[in-house]
């Protein structure tokens, strides 16, 4: 079974508006973590933004937050003032519970290709 | 510069070759993750070293295999290639119980022809 999803291959926004980027998890886990990264197409994966499971209020990051709520299992993305340098493939990603010490992988989720117009 | 170094950036080769991928962790970071991003497959992983012990096994083919040495570097190794393993490899490291923060190499972008 999926456990990240993202149901969005492309979205357009106009530049200055806001959009959100959807992604949906499943876990039993109680302790896990959610990230998103940016993906250009020079192809490097940037760090975005994290939200913990524990975690009582919502991460923001500049023009980044994440909308994260527990008992639906989202954790959307929220860019402020889209800029045309937000162009980019968009991943949602989680990490379960730690074992044996170590912080566990990452799954992700399939990404949405954002596209700024001017 | 993230940190995590990877070579070679770029590598083409022929099918049924062997290639070997480096990546150098960001200093002070215990694990390293490899993944694979392909068109049709997405972001997988690959498998997880930390400490230069097998933490942790994904998708990874029989054909390929990896190794933590001492000094923390990396390398995955590639053999009997195909077309299908084409695909753009990542690695990255974290630190071992870090909250956060899992830094990506730029990734090296294999080719077979």
């Amino acid at each position: 079974a999926q456990k990240i999803t993202q149901t969005q291959p492309g979205m357009f926004v106009q530049e200055k508006e806001a959009v959100t980027l959807d992604c949906t998890y499943d876990t039993s886990d109680q302790s896990y973590g959610l990230f998103w990264y940016k993906q250009p197409s020079s192809g490097e994966m940037i760090f975005l933004i994290y939200q913990g499971s524990y975690d009582e209020q919502n991460a923001t990051e500049g023009r980044y937050s994440l909308n994260f709520q527990k008992a639906r299992k989202s954790a959307n993305l929220v860019i402020s003032a889209s800029q045309l340098g937000d162009s980019a493939m968009y991943f949602c990603a989680m990490r379960e519970a730690f074992s044996s010490g170590s912080a566990r992988q990452l799954t992700f989720g399939s990404g949405t290709q954002l596209t700024v117009l001017p | 510069d993230s940190g995590v170094t990877q070579t070679p950036k770029h590598l083409i080769t022929a099918t049924g070759q062997r290639v070997t991928l480096r990546c150098s962790p960001r200093s002070g970071d215990l694990s390293v993750y490899w993944y694979q991003q392909s068109l049709d497959q997405g972001l997988q992983f690959l498998i997880q070293y930390y400490n230069g012990e097998e933490r942790a096994k994904g998708n990874i083919l029989e054909r390929f295999s990896a190794q933590q040495f001492p000094d923390l570097h990396s390398e995955l190794n590639l053999s009997s290639l195909e077309l299908g393993d084409s695909a753009l490899y990542f690695c990255a490291s974290s630190v071992g119980t870090g909250v956060h923060g899992y830094t990506f190499g730029s990734g090296t972008r294999l080719t077979v022809v």
